[in-house]
């Protein structure tokens, strides 16, 4: 069985840019969830996805970032326009109905 | 959420049994304490996760006394491969058993040859 998987595994962009992450979750899954860590400091929690719909968004930091779960299959984060600070690693994670979560390898962002 | 603290590193040999223990003293009478393991350009792994007294699988083991105010995490005759970092989450389920998870700084385990 396949993994959860993330696309792209870097990406270099400069400031202002716009960026487009995707998260394939495993499938079957109707939980998906979005975390990042920012250059050192801790995994957060960004929000979370019952299927096609948003369950939970409160670690969103700001309205740069839109998370969408077209169909619920996979889903994207596009961040616009990037800043310094959103440089990190996005990890996305899938469940279905139980406590265990299977992360990605995440993303790495770097915003120049 | 209840906040968590963990040492920062530890080191341990091949072959020995490392124990890991983390405080919580805020917990919750609905929280669930779950431990994650992530290797380097990985994303973490669920280990174990329990709510009272101990919880054993194929790979660890996990020890919550009464009062629930700290947990600590036992594998079992570790291997180099068991070099990672640790993270100790402590919080409630949501519906369908669905966990908003909250990660501290983790413990840093470096097992040497």
């Amino acid at each position: 069985e396949a993994g959860v998987t993330q696309f792209p595994s870097h990406s270099v962009i400069e400031k202002g840019q716009t960026v487009t992450l995707r998260c394939d979750p495993i499938s079957g899954h109707d939980n998906l969830y979005w975390y990042r860590r920012v250059m050192g400091k801790e995994i957060k929690f960004l929000l979370h996805f019952v299927k096609e719909s948003k369950q939970d968004e409160s670690g969103m930091p700001n309205n740069r970032f839109l998370a969408e779960r077209t169909g619920g299959t996979y889903s994207t984060l596009k961040v616009q326009p990037a800043e310094l600070e959103d440089s990190g690693v996005y990890f996305c994670a899938s469940s279905q109905n139980t406590v265990e979560q299977y992360f990605g390898p995440g993303t790495r962002l770097t915003v120049t | 959420l209840a906040k968590t603290t963990q040492p920062i590193s530890m080191d341990s040999y091949e072959g020995q049994e490392v124990n890991i223990t983390c405080s919580h003293n805020n917990i919750a009478t609905n929280d669930y304490i779950t431990w994650y393991q992530q290797f380097p350009s990985q994303g973490p792994r669920f280990i174990i996760q329990g709510y009272k007294t101990k919880v054993t699988n194929e790979v660890a083991s996990l020890f919550i006394p009464a009062d629930r105010k700290s947990s600590t995490l036992s594998l079992p005759r570790v291997s180099l491969s068991d070099t990672a970092v640790y993270y100790c989450l402590v919080g409630p389920l949501g519906p369908s058993g669905t966990y908003k998870y909250i990660f501290g700084t983790g413990t840093r385990l470096k097992v040497l040859a």
